[in-house]
């Protein structure tokens, strides 16, 4: 079964510098990759995802992500951030064969961006 | 466009009270609709998801149920609420047959007393 990791479950990071949140996912085969914010007390909000092609995928908000299938990771990235950026983030991996969003979420990582 | 509503926000259940959350979207048709639970300090867990009205799929065995009576609605229930029911509910939908990724609800915290 699939599994996903988010190394970190807490980043904090001072407001403009940059920041990468990691994510490495367990299965080598084809794979959808995302990646969601949840703002506090709020859903989730799709921030980017990576289904085929280029595995540099452009998000909302400034960030972007980079596919790597001999690493099977998903690391998300954001050259500059703000203090609005806190929040925390997922990883989710689904798998492209069955027939609906059976969506794997990793635990989080909290993302605290420091005035 | 596509909206999912789902209510209510927050909720204070004494143990062993019943439970009834709704999640319902427009804007769409046959939709697959999820039920994701987050406890404190925890990622997402899936807990039952659908693919049409009347099938429903746990993932995990629970004090808890799901309905889906109508297509665009979807219900998480419970007969009798445990303290360890406690967290944050998330509703979810995706597009069968369409682009992956699901979105999600507003989410209710539910607290069991």
């Amino acid at each position: 079964a699939q599994s996903v990791t988010q190394l970190d479950s807490q980043v904090p990071v001072f407001e403009e510098a940059p920041v990468e949140l990691r994510c490495n996912y367990s299965s080598s085969v084809s794979v959808y990759l995302f990646w969601y914010v949840q703002y506090p007390n709020q859903g989730l909000q799709l921030l980017l995802k990576y289904l085929s092609g280029s595995t540099l995928v452009k998000g909302i908000n400034g960030f972007e992500a980079e596919f790597n299938k001999s690493q099977t990771s998903f690391h998300l990235r954001k050259p500059s951030v703000h203090i609005s950026d806190t929040a925390e983030y997922f990883c989710a991996v689904s798998d492209p064969k069955t027939s609906y969003d059976k969506v794997i979420f990793g635990p989080g990582t909290s993302l605290s961006v420091i005035p | 466009s596509q909206t999912i509503h789902q209510w209510p926000a927050t909720l204070v259940q004494p143990v062993g009270s019943p439970l009834s959350l709704e999640c319902t979207v427009e804007g769409t048709s046959n939709p697959n609709l999820y039920w994701y639970r987050q406890a404190a300090g925890r990622g997402l867990q899936l807990l039952f998801y659908s693919v049409g009205i009347g099938q429903i799929s746990s993932e995990v065995p629970q004090n808890l149920s799901a309905s889906r009576p109508q297509d665009r609605q979807f219900i998480l229930s419970s007969k009798k609420l445990l303290l360890s029911d406690s967290g944050f509910y998330l509703c979810a939908w995706s597009a069968l047959g369409g682009l992956p990724g699901a979105f999600f609800g507003q989410g209710t915290r539910l607290t069991v007393v």
